[in-house]
This record gives C-alpha cells, sequence and structure tokens, in this order.
C-alpha cells in the first residue's frame, strides 16, 4: 500500500525559513515523480511545485507564487522529497500535501499524504 | 483568484443526475486533455476521480464521468447518494508546464 507521510509544519513569522519533508513508501520512490500541492484554510487546491526522478533529469517546475523562495529536492536513499521554503510570506499559509504522480507521463495527482500545516503569522 | 472556473454549489436530489462545469482556456484545458478531477471530504486528502478527461481509476464508481469540449470540462455525476456530498475540483496540465486547479464545487444533496 501507498503511504506518503509528511512532516515538517509549524508556526513561523514572516520572512523566516521552514522545510517539509515527505517520506514515501509502497512504491518505488526513485522512479517516483512528486509534487506538493497546498490548501489555505477554507480555499482550494493549489499546485507548487514538481520534482522529476533523477533518471529523468530531476528538474523542477514551480508555481509563479512560490518561484525563486521554495526549493524541492530528494534523498531516494531515504525515499524522502523536501520542500524548503524560504521568504515565507503570511499568503503560504496552507496546508501542504506531498503527492506522487503515480501515471506514466506524470501529469496527476494520484496518491496524496495527509499533509502538514504551515501557518506564516507574526 | 484560481485559473479554471467552477460553479461554487450544485445540488440534486438521490438518484438524480448533476454536473459540475470547469472552465479554462486554451493554454490549459482548451490546448490539452490533460484534465482531472479530484473529490475532497473534510479534513481529508483529495482522491483522484477522473483522468485524461474521462477515464476512472481503478475503484472509482462508474457513477462518475468526465467530458471536455472547447475550453470547458465538465464531471457528471450520475444516481447521486448521500455519500457523494462534498467537494470536487477539476485540475489541468498548462502550457507554462504547470498545474491550475479550480476554485471547488460543493455538492449538496438534497
Amino acid at each position: 500500500e501507498v503511504h506518503l507521510v509528511e512532516s515538517g509544519g509549524g508556526l513561523v513569522k514572516p520572512g523566516e525559513s521552514l522545510r517539509l519533508s515527505c517520506v514515501g513508501s509502497g512504491f518505488i520512490f526513485t522512479d517516483a515523480w512528486l509534487s506538493w500541492v497546498r490548501q489555505a484554510p477554507g480555499k482550494g487546491l493549489e499546485w507548487v511545485a514538481r520534482l522529476k526522478s533523477i533518471a529523468s533529469g530531476g528538474t523542477v517546475d514551480s508555481a509563479a507564487p512560490v518561484t525563486g523562495r521554495f526549493t524541492l529536492s530528494r534523498d531516494d536513499s531515504k525515499n524522502t522529497l523536501f520542500l524548503q521554503m524560504n521568504s515565507l510570506k503570511t499568503e503560504d499559509t496552507a496546508v501542504y500535501y506531498c503527492v506522487w504522480m503515480a501515471r506514466a507521463g506524470g501529469l496527476y495527482f494520484d496518491n496524496w499524504g495527509q499533509g502538514t500545516l504551515v501557518t506564516v503569522s507574526s | 483568484q484560481p485559473a479554471l472556473t467552477q460553479p461554487a454549489s450544485v445540488s440534486g436530489s438521490p438518484g438524480q443526475s448533476i454536473t459540475i462545469s470547469c472552465t479554462g482556456t486554451t493554454s490549459d484545458i482548451g490546448g490539452y486533455n490533460f484534465v482531472s478531477w479530484y473529490q475532497q471530504y473534510p479534513g481529508k486528502a483529495p482522491k483522484l476521480l477522473i483522468y485524461d478527461v474521462s477515464k476512472r481509476p481503478s475503484g472509482v464508481s462508474n457513477r462518475f464521468s468526465g467530458s471536455k469540449s472547447g475550453n470547458t470540462a465538465s464531471l457528471t455525476i450520475s444516481g447521486l447518494q448521500a455519500e457523494d456530498e462534498t467537494d470536487y475540483y477539476c485540475s489541468s496540465y498548462t502550457s507554462s508546464t504547470t498545474w491550475v486547479f479550480g476554485g471547488g464545487t460543493k455538492v449538496t444533496v438534497l
């Protein structure tokens, strides 16, 4: 069974940094294309960024609101995806979901973690 | 402001069919057949319902179906049941190698 477990969320002040982690199991993590999708309280879903597998180039695509502030990386030896978030803003407050884009082509958000809450407030 | 436009709410009686629309542009829905739909219960992670406009993942009820015409995609729920009362989101791949979502539609079973 596929499991994605996020951690690292919490309360931070505007301008501060936070690093989220996501540990995956039940699938071949090395081959996985992974995304972060966030959801502000009471709001809809927003795609944040995607990281391809190393074999596919390990490239990152990100949404305009986070480009230049958020960085994705992975440690395949530990089945872990990271989201480094710098220069946080109040509008970054959200539940952050780690998602495995399992289908060929990496176009869909197939398997989701339970999410971790990030609150940015002074 | 969400990139894709969905109605805020749709309602129907048990057994009826309802359709949720999702309107984008030629840069997303109109340009690709990479449209998906997600179901989300309160406090839970979303679940993939439809991909490639109209395909269902294994285990998803055939009461859920998807379609697309031009820049608008649609999700139809047939034989509406009480358990279908929750939030639904559409999504599309875009020409900028990004993904966009709709603002979500709350389905109410009367």
